[in-house]
C-alpha cells in the first residue's frame, strides 16, 4: 500500500528562523518521486521541491530544502530564513510507478512577525 | 502561456441538480486527474485519465462521472447521487512520471 503521512497539522515559526515539516511515506516500490506543495489561501498548488528515490544528494531550492532519509522513509521539508508569505498549508506527495499521486493530509505553516 | 484552467472559481449548486466543472490544459499533457479536498483531509483522489477516451476510478468516484474526448479537456460532473459535494476540487495534468501542474481550484457549494 502506499502511504503518505504527515504528523503536524499545525506549525508556527518566527520570521527569519528555519522550520521543519515531516513527512514519512510508505511503497513498496523501488523507484519513486517525492514533492512538496504549497497552498496558500488562495487554493492554488504550488511546487516547491522534487527529490527522486535515487539521487543521492538531498534536493535544495532557494529557501526550501528536502531531507532525505531513504532508511527511514522520511522526506521532510526545510524552509530556511521564514518570511511573512511562507504562511500557508503545505503537503508532502509521492509518487510510486506509475502517474498517480499520493498526498498527505498537510500541515498549516503560520509564520509570526 | 501554458496552464491548467479550471472554471468556474465558485459554483453554487442546488439539491438534486448535476453540474459539471471544467479543466482544460494546453500543456499537451497525457495524464489528467481530479481531486476532491476537504478541511483536514489532504487530496483525495475522484477518477484520473491517462488517455484520450480512457480513465479510471479513484478512491472516492461514487457520486461523479468524467470524460476525456480531447486530449485538452477532462470535465468533472458532480452528480445528484453525490451526497456531500460541498468540497473544493483541483484538478491537475502530467507528463509520464513528471511532477504535477495544478489548475486554480473550483469550490463547490450546495445551497
Amino acid at each position: 500500500a502506499q502511504k503518505i503521512t504527515q504528523t503536524q497539522p499545525g506549525m508556527f515559526v518566527q520570521e527569519k528562523e528555519a522550520v521543519t515539516l515531516d513527512c514519512t511515506y510508505d511503497t513498496s516500490d523501488q523507484s519513486y518521486g517525492l514533492f512538496w506543495y504549497k497552498q496558500p489561501s488562495s487554493g492554488e498548488m504550488i511546487f516547491l521541491i522534487y527529490q527522486g528515490s535515487y539521487d543521492e544528494q538531498n534536493a535544495t531550492e532557494g529557501r526550501y530544502s528536502l531531507n532525505f532519509q531513504k532508511a527511514r522513509k522520511s522526506a521532510n521539508l526545510v524552509i530556511s530564513a521564514s518570511q511573512l508569505g511562507d504562511s500557508a498549508m503545505y503537503f508532502c506527495a509521492m509518487r510510486p510507478t506509475g502517474n498517480q499521486f499520493y498526498f498527505g493530509t498537510g500541515t498549516s505553516l503560520t509564520v509570526i512577525p | 502561456d501554458g496552464g491548467i484552467t479550471q472554471s468556474p472559481k465558485y459554483l453554487f449548486r442546488k439539491e438534486g441538480q448535476n453540474v459539471t466543472l471544467s479543466c482544460e490544459q494546453n500543456l499537451n499533457h497525457d495524464a489528467m486527474y481530479w481531486y476532491r479536498q476537504d478541511p483536514g483531509q489532504g487530496l483525495r483522489l475522484i477518477y484520473y485519465s491517462q488517455i484520450v477516451n480512457d480513465f479510471q476510478k479513484g478512491d472516492i468516484a461514487e457520486g461523479y462521472s468524467v470524460s476525456r474526448e480531447k486530449k485538452e479537456s477532462f470535465p468533472l460532473t458532480v452528480t445528484s447521487a453525490q451526497k456531500n459535494p460541498t468540497a473544493f476540487y483541483l484538478c491537475a495534468s502530467s507528463f509520464r512520471g513528471e511532477g504535477y501542474t495544478f489548475g486554480s481550484g473550483t469550490r463547490l457549494t450546495v445551497v
